[in-house]
């Protein structure tokens, strides 16, 4: 058990329709990282938060936002969404120790009909 | 810009073999190098890491890397495998803290 837990475990919804992914990061971390894992993709960096200001950005879809508030939990919002949004999304958190190590949440499931 | 490359998508072996799975990265400063695996429908859990020091780095269940500054690789390694390492392997090079990943390698174990 990393300590980073993510909500839900699946989510399947249609398309065109909204979802949030919820993450909450260990126990005195303050990074929160968001990730897209697809097969053809592979493992894809979306957005980083640190102690609540967006500290980078990666190949985040313009359709895709998060925030991270002020108990450091964050939360991924995706919207209007594709079949080709059906992926594993990933959390990790972080201690700034600089030892650039992530500790990765359990995932949450998300399949777009 | 930073970039890494698994050479390998899938690598087959059996019970009690030795095993390599390959990395390199590109980059042009100083990094730190990781190695994460992933057990079917899990997250990715830290193996190994490589921030200085010794280029020989060993995590607890037996395996290990190697950093090779010169030919920019940092390759992993299990002298004898079980059934239970069959995982998905990731290769992480860090500039700062935003790490990439390579595309994965996928250890299957037989018995």
């Amino acid at each position: 058990d990393s300590g980073v837990t993510q909500t839900p475990k699946h989510l399947i919804t249609a398309t065109g329709q909204r979802v949030t992914l919820r993450c909450s990061p260990r126990s005195g971390d303050l990074s929160v990282y968001w990730y897209q894992q697809s097969l053809d993709q592979g493992l894809q960096f979306l957005i980083q938060y640190y102690n609540g200001e967006e500290r980078a950005k990666g190949n985040i879809l313009e359709r895709f936002s998060a925030q991270q508030f002020p108990d450091l939990h964050s939360e991924l919002n995706l919207s209007s969404l594709e079949l080709g949004d059906s992926a594993l999304y990933f959390c990790a958190s972080s201690v700034k120790d600089g030892t650039h190590t992530q500790y990765f949440g359990p995932g949450t499931r998300l399949t777009v009909l | 810009a930073q970039s890494v490359t698994q050479l390998d998508s899938q690598v087959p072996v059996f019970e009690e073999a030795p095993v390599e799975l390959r990395c390199n990265y590109s980059s042009s400063v100083s990094v730190y190098l990781f190695w994460y695996v992933q057990y079917p429908n899990q997250g990715l859990q830290l193996l190994l890491k490589y921030l200085s020091g010794s280029t020989l780095v060993e995590s607890i269940n037996g395996f290990e890397a190697e950093f090779n500054k010169s030919q920019t690789s940092f390759h992993l390694r299990k002298p004898s495998v079980h059934i239970s390492d069959t995982a998905e392997y990731f290769c992480a090079v860090s500039e700062s803290y935003i790490p990439t990943f390579g595309r994965g390698t996928s250890l299957i174990v037989h018995p």
